[in-house]
């Protein structure tokens, strides 16, 4: 089975700062990755998406992702935080079959003013 | 229009009770899910179907029952609540391609047992 692993549970940032959220990923074969958003008392918004075409994945909300099979990571990055940004990010993988996700323990993120 | 929905949002119930959470896709999807979110916000899954096909069925409770009556459609339905049920069970779907396509999240239900 596949599985992510998300580093920090807990991340503070100050608004304005880059935000890094860390995943790393475990696989025997070429995975399909993914960064979702929980916003407090809702469902999880995509993000973004790997699907093994560019390796900088661009995603909503002037996010984005490197994938790097070296390091089998898919570390989450956005320039600038905004206060908009707080909420809980979960990293994810999809296995070949596409009908089965498998999620991190995600990472709260809280911006500072 | 909403892609995945569930109902109710909200279900605060005695334990010992049997209660239901309806979910619906119209997004065309062939695959649907059901997760449950405890309170450090961990998602496990629970069950899966592919075409109103049982193909996960992770270990759960068989108090914990899914039903599908069509591929827009999966029900769960829970007997004989207990506290530890208390969590956020979200219904999600997706499409049965080689993982190229990420699964689509319902708002979740809130189930509270007392």
């Amino acid at each position: 089975a596949q599985s992510v692993t998300q580093l920090g549970s807990h991340v503070s940032v100050s608004e304005g700062a880059l935000v890094l959220l860390r995943c790393n990923y475990s696989s025997s074969v070429p995975p399909y990755l993914f960064w979702y958003v929980q916003y407090p008392n809702q469902g999880l918004q995509l993000l973004l998406k790997y699907t093994s075409a560019a390796t900088l994945v661009k995603g909503i909300n002037g996010f984005e992702a490197e994938f790097k099979k070296s390091e089998t990571s898919f570390h989450l990055t956005k320039p600038s935080a905004h206060m908009s940004d707080a909420a809980e990010y979960f990293c994810a993988v999809s296995e070949s079959t596409g009908n089965q996700f498998y999620f991190g323990t995600g990472t709260s993120l809280t911006v500072i003013p | 229009d909403t892609a995945v929905s569930q109902t109710p949002k909200y279900l605060v119930t005695q334990m010992g009770n049997d209660k239901s959470i309806k979910c619906e896709q119209n997004l065309g999807h062939d695959t649907m899910y059901w997760y449950k979110q405890d309170s450090k916000k961990f998602l496990k899954i629970m069950f899966s179907y592919n075409n109103k096909e049982l193909i996960i069925n992770e270990t759960v409770p068989n108090r914990f029952s899914p039903k599908s009556p069509d591929k827009a459609h999966l029900n769960l339905h829970i007997n004989s609540l207990e506290l530890g049920d208390s969590a956020v069970y979200f219904c999600a779907s997706s499409t049965w391609d080689r993982g190229h396509t990420e699964a689509f999240f319902g708002q979740g239900t809130r189930l509270t047992v007392v």
